[in-house]
């Protein structure tokens, strides 16, 4: 199984903070690495596919990068409504595994 | 639109079966695969396992023994069942078109408890 080693596992920026997130990946996973953001008691947004592909509907604040194992999250200006839980999903092989999440606060 | 809703029972006793229903909209089954995934209370996500779009299965090597999945497409409804149940399973199921892994469902607390 392909291990998805995901830091910091939490994380205080001020608004207005560039903010990056970071997935490393026990393998070449081919890019195969999706960003979600999940609230509490909702369900996983996904913010980002295939490494740097902008889901629908998501800030361009919000942008992705990486390649081989190692994959990046970046929001470039942190705003208020960022407050959430951040995790990567990697679906190059299965099976499909997570990483353990960011807890993103504002200070 | 694409919509995905889990149903089933909130409590389930040890040693019992858990079953859980996807119901989707707005697209195929037959064309997108749907997964499973779970989320214990304050920890991090797990892939159970998906049905693909030809109909055939993959499970997690942790829960294979335990796990089936299956589907209705003319109900649009995916099925969860896995046996056995212990109070480690208790977790918020959720289910998701895991072609693109893009659209989930708002998930199901299931609780494992006498």
């Amino acid at each position: 199984d392909i291990q998805m080693t995901q830091s910091p596992s939490f994380l205080s920026a001020s608004v207005g903070d560039r903010v990056t997130i970071n997935c490393k990946a026990s393998q070449n996973i081919n890019k195969y690495l999706n960003w979600y953001q999940q609230k509490l008691g909702e369900a996983p947004k996904l913010l980002i596919y295939n490494t740097n592909n902008l889901q629908t509907g998501i800030p361009s604040r919000f942008s992705g990068s990486g390649s081989g194992t190692d994959y990046t999250l970046t929001i470039s200006s942190l705003q208020p409504e960022d407050v959430a839980t951040y995790f990567c999903l990697q679906h190059s092989s299965r099976p499909r595994t997570f990483g353990s999440g960011t807890k993103l606060e504002i200070k | 639109q694409v919509q995905l809703k889990e149903s089933g029972p909130g409590l389930v006793q040890p040693s019992q079966t858990l079953s859980l229903t996807c119901t989707v909209s707005g697209f195929s089954l037959t064309s997108n695969s749907v997964s499973w995934v779970r989320q214990p209370p304050g920890k991090g996500l797990e892939w159970m396992g998906a049905i693909w779009s030809g109909g055939s299965t993959d499970y997690n090597s942790a829960l294979k023994s335990r796990l089936s999945i299956s589907r209705d497409t003319s109900k649009s409804q995916v099925f969860l069942k896995m046996n056995s149940l212990q109070t480690e399973d208790t977790a918020i199921y959720f289910c998701t078109r895991s072609s693109k892994f893009d659209y989930w469902g708002q998930g199901v607390m299931v609780t494992v408890s006498s």
